[in-house]
This record gives C-alpha cells, sequence and structure tokens, in this order.
C-alpha cells in the first residue's frame, strides 16, 4: 500500500528554472492538496483539488500551477523557479471532502533554488 | 479567516515525565475538527490526535490526550510518560466542518526528550 507518493525526494534548481512535483496517491481519495514548509511558519496550503477537473488557491499560490487530470494525479508545476520557493513541499490526500477525514501526507520534497 | 496559534517554539521533557504543548485558534464558526500531527527528523507527518469539537469529551489516543476548551478556544496536548521516540515537531491544526476546506496549521513547537 503505496499511500501518497511525492517525486522527488531532493531538487535543486537554478534561479528562472521551470519543474513538476509529482504526487500520486492510490487510495482513490478525491481530495488533495499541496502545502510548502518554511522553517518558523508551520505548512502552509498552496493549491488543493476536490476531484478531478477540480481546482482552487490555497494561501500561497503565486509561482505555483496545479492540474488535476485524474484522480491519482495533483503535479504542482514551478513556471520559473525564485529563491523565495526554496523550501520543502507536502502533498496530502484525503477520503471525501468531510473535514473528518484524516489526511495522509507524503514524505516531502526538498526544493533549493539557487 | 481562521488562525491557529502555538506559542511555544520549543519546549522540553526529561523521559518518563509528561508535558503539555499549547495551542490556541481564533474562528467564528461552530462547528470544526482539530487536530495534532507529529512531524519526527524523517519528515512524515503523522496524525496523533482528532477532536471533534461538537463533543465535550477530550480525545485520547493511548499517552496521547487534549484539554480541549472551546469556549476559551483552546486545544493543548498532553504526552504521558515520554519517550525518546516522542522527540519531534508538532503542529496543531484546524479544520471547518464546511465542505472543500483545507487545514490551517500552527507554526509548530519543537519537543526535545531528554533520557
Amino acid at each position: 500500500n503505496a499511500g501518497v507518493t511525492q517525486t522527488p525526494k531532493f531538487q535543486v534548481l537554478k534561479t528562472g528554472q521551470s519543474m513538476t512535483l509529482q504526487c500520486a496517491q492510490d487510495m482513490n481519495h478525491e481530495y488533495m492538496s499541496w502545502y510548502r514548509q518554511d522553517p518558523g511558519m508551520g505548512l502552509r496550503l498552496i493549491h488543493y483539488s476536490v476531484g478531478a477537473g477540480i481546482t482552487d488557491q490555497g494561501e500561497v499560490p503565486n509561482g505555483y500551477n496545479v492540474s488535476r487530470s485524474t484522480t491519482e494525479d495533483f503535479p504542482l508545476r514551478l513556471l520559473s523557479a525564485a529563491p523565495s520557493q526554496t523550501s520543502v513541499y507536502f502533498c496530502a490526500s484525503s477520503r471525501g471532502q468531510g473535514p473528518s477525514q484524516p489526511q495522509h501526507f507524503g514524505d516531502g520534497t526538498r526544493l533549493s533554488i539557487l | 479567516a481562521q488562525t491557529v496559534t502555538q506559542s511555544q517554539p520549543e519546549m522540553s521533557v526529561q523521559e518518563a515525565e509528561t508535558v503539555t504543548l499549547s495551542c490556541t485558534y481564533d474562528t467564528s464558526e461552530s462547528d470544526y475538527y482539530l487536530f495534532w500531527y507529529k512531524q519526527p527528523p524523517s519528515r512524515q507527518m503523522i496524525l496523533v490526535i482528532r477532536q471533534e469539537a461538537y463533543k465535550q469529551q477530550n480525545a485520547t489516543e493511548n499517552r496521547f490526550s487534549v484539554n480541549f476548551q472551546k469556549a476559551a478556544k483552546s486545544f493543548s496536548l498532553k504526552i504521558s510518560d515520554s519517550q525518546l521516540g516522542d522527540a519531534a515537531m508538532y503542529f496543531c491544526a484546524y479544520r471547518s466542518e464546511a465542505g472543500n476546506t483545507p487545514l490551517v496549521f500552527g507554526k509548530g513547537t519543537r519537543l526535545s526528550v531528554i533520557a
């Protein structure tokens, strides 16, 4: 049972490069989301999706794009990386939209922008 | 918008002792859920305990329990008989009862366990 799988685990980019962080879940979860974790800031929501074809912005969406073409996958795209996007990124999923449903997190991607 | 505040950036506890981590939140809603997540050095986010706002009884999970004070908007986590494996970052989180809402996290408390 793989759960939520994020790839890659580590990545170094140069300013201006583009990149896609992959997130896949095998639990048939409807709800998926992306967070970034910065020191002293906790986890902040970037984008989320309540189902295939539906996405919405979170607290810090600027500089990131998402799409949800399938239930399983929810990639996060950085079109032109900036040093301010250096962070650890977490993907999470949960069954349905109910708030009582526990969120399952991936192991995170550590991204450094030089 | 809802906010979650963890006022203790760092805490420490002796092995086998009890420690309480504080969390307060701000909301105008009456129905919501509160969570505590643990993040060990491995970076995984692990759900520790969950509390439904409509339940007056405090949630417990083995050595972990909460003190939920709805009127005071307080949700503290008590860890009893602390173990070395409890050392981690702990995040308090809020989620509205309303549909399609994400988790709102506090900034975390780093817990050290002293042998």
